[in-house]
């Protein structure tokens, strides 16, 4: 149980497209989704929470109109890199919340999605 | 503001040997998590610790939490190849969300 998927899982595009990248939990409910960001042989930082039919909240130095969050469903939130540009390539990996007491709160975390804009 | 710091960030030991990865943090939290991460790959729950004293044990890893000295360990006993990995420590903080260490970069050689 406790099942969370990204998709793409790799996505290549040109600088100033935009790229959607998919977070699901499969065997869950999640009123809570969270979007992180990793850099190369970095730590995870979160940049926003995404709560379910509610505006998601960012973290200091996150741009809400670049990265835009929806999470329109229980088990279903997007974030979307508006106009990209090489230095938002990173991996970005997202995590939900089972607010059930057996999982004690835990997140889950999907598989990561790399992003490269050329 | 919740900080957590692990140490050390980069490890490199012999297959058969033992060593402790330290994480610690700043402030009062609730729970404490250790994750593994293989290169390209996203985070393997290993462990939850909840209460003060907890101790979780998985094959060769063992985790603790003393939630006085804010500081939790991650111990390797016998280690062998198939733990070269990324161990990552977090902890909840006030909102409920996590805030992670810098990751601690294992490599076990033969």
């Amino acid at each position: 149980g406790a099942v969370v998927s990204q998709h793409p899982s790799r996505v290549i595009c040109k600088s100033g497209t935009s790229v959607k990248i998919e977070c699901r939990s499969l065997d869950f409910q999640a009123t809570t989704m969270f979007w992180y960001r990793q850099f190369p042989k970095k730590s995870l930082m979160l940049m926003a929470t995404s709560n379910e039919g509610s505006k998601a909240t960012y973290e200091q130095g996150v741009e809400k109109d670049k990265f835009l969050i929806n999470h329109a469903s229980l088990t279903l939130s997007t974030l979307t890199v508006t106009s990209a540009h090489p230095e938002d390539s990173s991996f970005y990996i997202c995590s939900a919340r089972d607010m059930s007491h057996a999982s004690y709160n835990e997140q889950f975390f999907g598989p990561g999605t790399r992003l490269t804009v050329l | 503001e919740l900080k957590v710091e692990q140490n050390p960030l980069f490890l490199s030991m012999q297959e058969g040997k033992n060593y402790t990865i330290y994480c610690n943090y700043s402030t009062t939290s609730d729970r404490l998590y250790w994750y593994r991460q293989d290169p390209g790959k996203s985070l393997e729950s290993l462990f939850v610790l909840l209460s003060n004293g907890a101790v979780k044990q998985e094959g060769r890893l063992m985790a603790s939490l003393d939630t006085k000295a804010r500081l939790s360990t991650l111990h390797i006993t016998a280690a062998v190849h198939d733990l070269s990995a990324t161990y990552f420590c977090a902890a909840n903080n006030a909102g409920n969300m996590l805030t992670f260490g810098g990751g601690t970069r294992l490599m076990v050689k033969p």
